[in-house]
């Protein structure tokens, strides 16, 4: 049964505690994303990685540290420097594409609701 | 200007109606184009994906590209209940090796029984 796995559902922190979201694919898929999403908003990037050990900071990386040491796993890592943690996080996955090859899909994990307080 | 722009809604439509959401993008260099569904407390859900110009069937839905406006629509023929989603457009720039989707903020669509 393929697909993306991120565990657990729910978690609660207080504030001041780093937290690892844990996120696994068995797509066999190169590139792994992270997004975080608040209440009526849209998808905002905090990680992404193409290949296994190397990754880049999305467009809000601040608080936030991530790994890929295996291609199967991106785990994410809250830090307590990241200001308003609270949060929707997403996790998602796309296979590799070739040069000239229109055709991607990225698909998303079913999320873990992180409260902090 | 935000990269890929949807109307935030909410939009009604009677079931049974056709349900228009729209889109446009600011980036000429985007090839690839796609529409994700994302029910309450959720995760998104991709339903459709344009890469040509010209229309994409998919069933009761229709994604509809047109590159020379810069503009992306979705089509849901027979709404029914069920599509009552939040509706999310998505772009991709072909940059191999470095890839990312830009998402609107979404478009919350309420089918009227």
């Amino acid at each position: 049964d393929g697909g993306i796995t991120q565990s657990p559902k729910y978690l609660f922190r207080k504030e001041g505690q780093n937290v690892t979201l844990s996120c696994e694919q068995n797509l066999n898929h190169d590139a792994m994303y992270w997004y975080r999403q608040d209440p009526g908003q849209g998808l905002r990037l905090i990680y992404y990685s193409q290949i296994v050990n190397d990754f880049q900071k999305g467009d809000i990386a601040e608080g936030y540290s991530v790994s890929r040491e295996k291609k199967e796993s991106f785990p994410l890592t809250v830090t307590s420097a990241q200001k308003n943690p609270t949060a929707f996080y997403l996790c998602a996955s796309s296979g590799h594409r070739t040069a000239g090859d229109l055709t991607y899909e990225q698909y998303f994990g079913p999320g873990t609701r992180l409260t902090v307080t | 200007q935000k990269e890929v722009e949807q109307n935030s809604g909410p939009l009604s439509v009677p079931e049974g109606a056709i349900a228009s959401l729209n889109c446009t993008y600011s980036d000429r260099g985007s090839q690839s184009f796609f529409w994700y569904r994302q029910y309450s407390g959720k995760s998104p859900e991709l339903i459709m994906s344009i890469y040509s110009n010209g229309d994409k069937e998919d069933g009761r839905f229709t994604a509809q590209l047109n590159k020379a406006s810069q503009y992306v629509s979705l089509l849901i023929r027979d709404s029914q209940p069920s599509d009552s989603a939040t509706y999310l457009c998505a772009a991709l720039r072909p940059n191999f090796g470095n890839e990312k989707l830009t998402f609107g903020t979404g478009t919350r669509l309420t089918i009227i029984p």
